[in-house]
């Protein structure tokens, strides 16, 4: 299957500062990305769509000025968390799509907000 | 709203032994897709089989198998033989055919006893 990369898959940061995510696609031009957060034991929860070129769509009750989303080439797709305080401490996954039907997923970020 | 359900919280099988997880969805639309997915420790998620509801045959892959429903909007999925490296969760997920956008269960955690 193709390659979805993620950088960093850890970070902790102190509260108040921004961290920023990125997903690439390694073998595939991708012109939608996902991005998806998962809470411990929980399942994963959409919070944008990344479309190349233009403006991220989010998902109701995701706060957009607060995690920002860059979709800036094909291969690559952003996730800033702005100002970061510990309950946005997660793991953030991303995936990309291929074609109609496939969609391949980055092995996630894990962010600690201290 | 489409929702996906996943009754089982945790699922617990003999190796060697058949397993199976259930699943039921619901929709208005026609046309979707609907997915199981692997989450091992790693965190890394992995397609393990896909059903296109246009199809009537069940889809298989090798020990995978399916038990689509469409009328009782239920997609189980079996896995035969089951091995120590099939301990993981497994997320059951739906996608509209108008939408490349992934609603996910709330998980199913499986063990495999040696």
């Amino acid at each position: 299957g193709a390659v979805v990369s993620q950088h960093p898959s850890r970070v902790i940061c102190k509260s108040g500062t921004s961290v920023k995510i990125e997903c690439r696609s390694l073998d595939f031009q991708a012109t939608t990305m996902f991005w998806y957060r998962q809470f411990p034991k929980q399942s994963l929860m959409l919070m944008a769509t990344s479309n190349e070129g233009s403006k991220a769509t989010y998902e109701q009750g995701v706060e957009k000025d607060k995690f920002l989303i860059n979709h800036a080439s094909l291969t690559l797709s952003t996730l800033t968390v702005t100002s970061a305080h510990p309950e946005d401490s997660s793991f953030y996954i991303c995936s990309a799509r291929r074609g109609v039907n496939e969609q391949f997923f980055g092995p996630g970020t894990r962010l600690t907000v201290l | 709203a489409q929702t996906v359900t996943q009754s089982q919280p945790e699922m617990s099988v003999q190796e060697a032994e058949t397993v199976t997880l259930s699943c039921t969805y619901d929709t208005s639309e026609s046309d979707y897709y609907l997915f199981w997915y692997k989450q091992p420790p790693s965190r890394q998620m992995i397609l393990v089989i896909r059903q296109e509801a246009y199809k009537q045959q069940n889809a298989t892959e090798n020990r995978f198998s399916v038990n689509f429903q469409k009328a009782a909007k239920s997609f189980s999925l079996k896995i035969s033989d089951s091995q120590l490296g099939d301990a993981a969760m497994y997320f059951c997920a739906y996608r509209a055919d108008s939408s490349y956008k992934l609603i996910f269960g709330s998980g199913t955690r499986l063990l495999v006893r040696p």
